[in-house]
């Protein structure tokens, strides 16, 4: 079945304690990204990725840091997590390109920082 | 500011009844992509329907259809014969080609009446 995995669904972090969410494909979606969700302001991107080893800021990068080194993989990683990162992350890839296909969404991943 | 204006936070429709979700944007670029995602409560993802903007015919999906105004910058969602498995959040976003990623609305819930 062609899906993207998130881990974890739920997570509780304290301020400052260094985590990583994953994000996997088993499409060979070239491109993806990651997304976070906040009420009244729908999704904004934090990075995206358009192949391995290749990755680009997006809206609202500050706090964040990625990596791309599979095509399959592409974690996202909270240094020092702070409390204005409690949001809805989601995962997400796509067929690379400018023709812009379906692009397939984790099941995000609930993250409050205390 | 490249934006994209869902300026019905919630709108409520009497189950087999049809609702119009509406949408307007912001772009400068002559090529691109819209599209309408569902989310129900389960938090996942999944895409309504897709429209090429350089497509004039506006795209149908079985009870989903869009009405795409180019010049306007419009792309309203019409759902026929409204089912109780129809309400969730349904957001609109487009796609932007300078930085590969979408831009999305805020959101419309939407609540079926029984």
């Amino acid at each position: 079945e062609a899906q993207v995995t998130q881990n974890p669904r739920y997570l509780i972090t304290v301020t400052g304690k260094k985590l990583t969410v994953t994000c996997s494909q088993n499409m060979n979606h070239e491109y993806m990204s990651w997304y976070r969700q906040d009420p009244g302001l729908g999704l904004r991107q934090i990075y995206y990725s358009m192949n391995v080893e290749v990755t680009d800021k997006g809206d609202v990068p500050e706090g964040y840091k990625v990596s791309r080194k599979e095509k399959r993989n592409f974690p996202l990683i909270l240094e020092s997590p702070s409390p204005n990162q409690t949001s809805l992350y989601f995962c997400a890839s796509r067929v690379g390109g400018l023709k812009w296909t379906e692009a397939f969404f984790g099941q995000g991943t609930r993250l409050t920082v205390v | 500011a490249q934006t994209v204006t869902q300026s019905q936070p919630e709108m409520s429709v009497q189950e087999a009844e049809t609702v119009t979700l509406s949408c307007t944007y912001d772009t400068s670029e002559s090529d691109y992509y819209l599209f309408w995602y569902k989310q129900p409560p389960s938090r996942q993802m999944i895409l309504v329907i897709r429209q090429e903007a350089y497509k004039q015919q506006n795209a149908t999906e079985n009870r989903f259809s869009v009405n795409f105004q180019k010049a306007a910058k419009s792309f309203s969602l019409k759902i026929s014969d409204s089912q109780l498995g129809d309400a969730a959040m349904y957001f609109c976003a487009r796609s932007m080609d300078s930085n590969y990623q979408l831009i999305w609305g805020a959101g419309t819930k939407l609540i079926i009446k029984p």
